[in-house]
């Protein structure tokens, strides 16, 4: 199984200010296809998650372009620049090259 | 609307069954891949299973094959969840989630809770 890792555990941010996060995975989430399925989902306190980022770096509809994700192989970046009150909760990344799929263990993002 | 809205959690006991539900609406349920994610109390993401759009594939994790069923009614726009062999670990809220062509989850459902305990 593909093992995503996600660091900082905890982000501490003030308002305006840039948060970023980082996801590893232990293979290489390049597909035979040729694409890299690699996404961040954001999930607030009592939510359901929702799709921030998809393919390493496309915004999903509606979402605002102070988020940008980066990255190849089996390094990834998610960031957030000038992060707002309505930014907080918890961040995941998570793979769909290979079953089984797999998420990230989260990355908490708090306004200091 | 676009929606997602799930049913059937409850309190179940180890070694019981359950099956759950998930009602679409909003969009072409029968030309999309489906999936279910749970998440344990207090803890991430895990994905549970995935259905094709018309049911012939069907993945699961090695931590619930052989126990939990993925199906699909097209003509209902249901999606379905058959628990079976029920565990202490499997307590999580369930969600059901579109998977689109990008390899990701565009839509998700407020999810249900499921307690397995004795």
């Amino acid at each position: 199984d593909i093992v995503m890792t996600q660091t900082p555990l905890s982000s501490p941010v003030t308002l305006g200010q840039s948060a970023s996060i980082s996801c590893r995975s232990s293979q290489s989430l390049v597909h035979t296809d040729g694409n890299t399925y690699l996404t961040w989902l954001h999930q607030r306190p009592g939510q359901p998650p929702r799709l921030l980022i998809y393919k390493i770096s496309n915004r999903f509809s509606g979402v605002p372009d102070r988020f940008s994700g980066s990255g190849a192989g089996t390094d990834f970046t998610l960031k957030i620049s000038r992060v707002e009150a309505d930014d907080v909760g918890v961040y995941y990344c998570m793979q769909g090259t290979q079953f089984p799929l797999t998420f990230g263990g989260g990355t908490k993002v708090e306004i200091k | 609307q676009v929606q997602l809205v799930e049913s059937g959690g409850g309190v179940v006991q180890p070694g019981t069954s359950l099956r759950l539900s998930c009602a679409a609406s909003g969009f072409t349920f029968s030309h999309s891949a489906m999936h279910w994610v749970r998440q344990a109390p207090g803890r991430g993401l895990e994905w549970v299973a995935l259905i094709s759009y018309d049911g012939t594939y069907k993945y699961y994790p090695d931590s619930v094959k052989g126990r939990f069923t993925i199906s699909r009614d097209n003509s209902k726009n249901t999606l379905y969840l058959q628990m079976n062999s029920l565990r202490t670990e499997d307590t999580a809220v369930y969600y059901c989630a579109r998977g689109n062509n990008d390899g990701a989850f565009d839509i998700w459902g407020q999810g249900t809770m499921i307690t397995v305990s004795s």
